[in-house]
């Protein structure tokens, strides 16, 4: 029973269109997030959100939008995506008043523009 | 603004070697991430250091925090080849928002038979 999840796990798309990616936590937690990483593998926060609130909005091109309709859920909408968008999106989510502020990762969403 | 530097960022090595992985951090932290990423996966949570003076050991790792030298350390005893993969380490910036990881760039270990 996988505790984040992540759909589709693999977007093959053409440049200008307009792509979704969809997460799900069954942990019970409070926050999610999404990160970017790119072909160098490095990660960087895009959003945060905590119980459906938006706390994190780091500097990311406002074609990208999230949305959390609960707070197990947290989709991403991407539009007129561009080349530069071509990267492996991972999903995250971590629980309110650990002591550890530990993040589990989905298993990612591997995006290709083309 | 937190900046976290790992090194090295390749590292190739015998099986059976020791060796160590360093994270230096550029501003205060009190938490700081080891995880584990193998090709084409998700990241796993290896450790998770609290303290100064943190020391925490799984099988062939062992991960410590010094927080006054902002740096902490991976040590791999005697690796073998189920190793190989990539490990990031991670910190929160104590003067900022608790959800907000900041990742180094990842060490890509690879260890030869």
């Amino acid at each position: 029973d996988t505790a984040v999840s992540q759909t589709p796990k693999y977007l093959v798309t053409q440049m200008g269109n307009d792509k979704s990616i969809k997460c799900e936590q069954n942990l019970g937690h409070d926050t999610m997030y999404w990160y970017k990483q790119d072909s160098k593998k490095f990660l960087k926060i895009m959003f945060s959100y905590n119980n459906k609130e938006l706390i994190i909005n780091e500097t990311v091109p406002n074609r990208f939008s999230p949305k959390s309709p609960d707070k197990a859920h947290l989709n991403l909408h991407i539009n007129s995506l561009e080349l530069g968008d071509s990267a492996v999106y991972f999903c995250a989510s971590s629980q309110d008043g650990s002591n550890t502020g530990e993040l589990f990762f989905g298993e990612g969403s591997r995006l290709t523009v083309l | 603004e937190l900046k976290v530097e790992q090194n090295p960022l390749f590292l190739s090595m015998q099986e059976g070697k020791n060796y160590t992985i360093y994270c230096n951090y550029s501003t205060t932290s009190d938490r700081l991430y080891w995880y584990r990423q193998d090709p084409g996966k998700s990241l796993e949570s290896l450790f998770v250091l609290l303290s100064n003076g943190a020391v925490k050991q799984e099988g062939r790792l062992m991960a410590s925090l010094d927080t006054k030298a902002r740096l902490s350390t991976l040590h791999i005893t005697a690796a073998v080849h189920d190793l190989s993969a990539t490990y990031f380490c991670a910190a929160v910036y104590s003067g900022g928002s608790n959800y907000k990881l900041t990742f180094g760039k990842g060490t890509l270990l690879t260890v030869n038979p």
